[in-house]
């Protein structure tokens, strides 16, 4: 297995509220991914990033920001969390070069915003 | 992005081989064919990926037809195990800033495997 983790893995918040969610590698790949999954959208990329404090906005990146601070670390923010971002959301790592290295994906976090 | 087609589900009986199509009639030289699964309550997994020649791994093979417009990924004896949503993806090898290296997830085939 990848090592990938996220956390937390469930979180349960009100809307309004600030949210963190951490991706943490411990490969040491330079590309990392923000995605979230819906019923009838599949995975949508949110964030991602090609370095150090070197990152990029996806396909729908409206409400989210994030940082990378250290390689290992990915964090995606939800600065007012909304109920429309109640959602699964992965974090994955490319391997070697990222336009078509293989992308490992951790367990995901289900985020509830009520 | 170049589109891919796949049926929306398909049934199989365990430890019996299973074929699952792909089209991608407008994929340019340059796109890899990949395939992802994920198996429920779980991020998605890498299963196989190629280019224009039959790949085959631990997991699976990959057959693509000759002019690349379709692919079949084949689990050779499928188990319980295999239950999951194969996602067919193609990525672009040409590199560049407007690419981001993102994967483009459609529907999927959800695979049932029945004992």
């Amino acid at each position: 297995d990848a090592g990938i983790t996220q956390s937390p893995r469930h979180k349960v918040t009100e809307t309004g509220t600030p949210v963190t969610l951490r991706c943490h590698q411990t490969e040491n790949h330079r590309y990392m991914y923000w995605y979230r999954q819906d019923p009838g959208h599949g995975l949508r990329l949110i964030h991602y990033s090609y370095g150090v404090k070197d990152t990029d906005k996806g396909e729908v990146s409206d409400g989210y920001s994030v940082s990378r601070s250290k390689t290992e670390d990915f964090l995606l923010t939800l600065e007012s969390a909304t109920s429309s971002q109640t959602s699964v959301y992965f974090c994955a790592i490319s391997e070697g070069d990222y336009f078509v290295g293989t992308q490992y994906f951790g367990p995901g976090t289900r985020l509830l915003v009520l | 992005d170049a589109k891919t087609t796949q049926p929306n589900s398909m049934e199989s009986n365990e430890e019996e081989p299973v074929h699952l199509p792909c089209n991608h009639s407008t994929i340019s030289g340059t796109d890899y064919i990949h395939w992802y699964r994920q198996l429920p309550s779980q991020g998605p997994e890498y299963v196989i990926h190629g280019l224009t020649s039959n790949v085959n791994n631990r997991m699976a093979s990959l057959a693509i037809a000759e002019d690349r417009k379709s692919s079949t990924l084949i689990l050779h004896r499928a188990t319980l195990r295999d239950a999951a949503v194969y996602y067919c993806i193609l990525r672009d090898a040409r590199g560049g800033s407007s690419n981001t290296g993102k994967l483009i997830f459609g529907q999927g085939t959800t695979l049932q495997v029945k004992p």
